[in-house]
């Protein structure tokens, strides 16, 4: 069985950009939640999503936004993009978002 | 709010050495514990849990037990090998949800 995926894997903005990325979940899983790696920092916690409703928020600005689709997958959006959203943006599965959560490989976004 | 507290890194290790990796945390009730694994270029993976005090959780040779007193959760593998050179991340979920909350990292370094 495929494991999450998320594309594209690396992605180059400027500064005041708008940024879109994807996430497809384990065949099963209706729960998706997004993460932020800063390099050198372990993974912060940004949105859940459970049945195309969000569960949970992170403390990050109105700038992120993100939905999920009847189909499970999921998209992070970030606007008016700043240096410091430089980062490893990690999308994680579960099946109900209680049980325990697999991460996808990520989508490196570097802003300059 | 909760957090959790790691031993700073790199942890250069010979092969077949003794490992620990030392995790403390800080949460308002009784939350599970988890240790992740980042190899280099890939997504997190779950290696280990524990969800209630004195819990013990182990994989493919590491093991940590839920120390509710201390509030710990060490990492501690008795040989280690070349192939566990990585990042490894404690974590704690609280609340009934899955969210996670990371540690910075520790990075081991393991040569032959």
């Amino acid at each position: 069985d495929a494991g999450v995926t998320q594309s594209p894997t690396h992605l180059i903005k400027t500064r005041g950009q708008h940024v879109t990325l994807r996430c497809s979940p384990i065949s099963g899983h209706k729960s998706v939640s997004w993460y932020q790696q800063v390099l050198g920092q372990g993974p912060q916690f940004i949105f859940q999503y459970y049945e195309k409703e969000e569960r949970g928020r992170g403390n990050f600005p109105d700038r992120f936004s993100a939905r999920q689709f009847p189909n499970y997958s999921s998209e992070l959006n970030v606007n008016a993009l700043l240096l410091g959203d430089s980062a490893l943006y990690l999308c994680a599965s579960s099946f109900d978002g209680y049980n325990e959560q697999f991460f996808g490989p990520g989508t490196r976004l570097t802003v300059l | 709010g909760d957090s959790v507290t790691q031993m700073e890194g790199p942890v250069t290790l010979s092969e077949e050495a003794f490992l620990t990796i030392n995790c403390t945390y800080t949460a308002t009730g009784y939350p599970s514990l988890f240790w992740y694994v980042q190899y280099p270029g890939e997504g997190l993976q779950l290696l280990l849990k524990a969800t209630k005090a004195d819990d013990k959780g182990s994989n493919k040779g590491f093991e940590a037990t839920y120390r509710k007193e201390t509030t710990s959760f060490h990492l501690e593998k008795g040989s280690v090998q070349v192939s566990d050179s990585a990042v490894y991340f404690c974590a704690l979920s609280e609340g009934g949800y899955s969210t996670l909350t990371f540690g910075k990292g520790t990075m081991l370094l393991v040569s032959p």
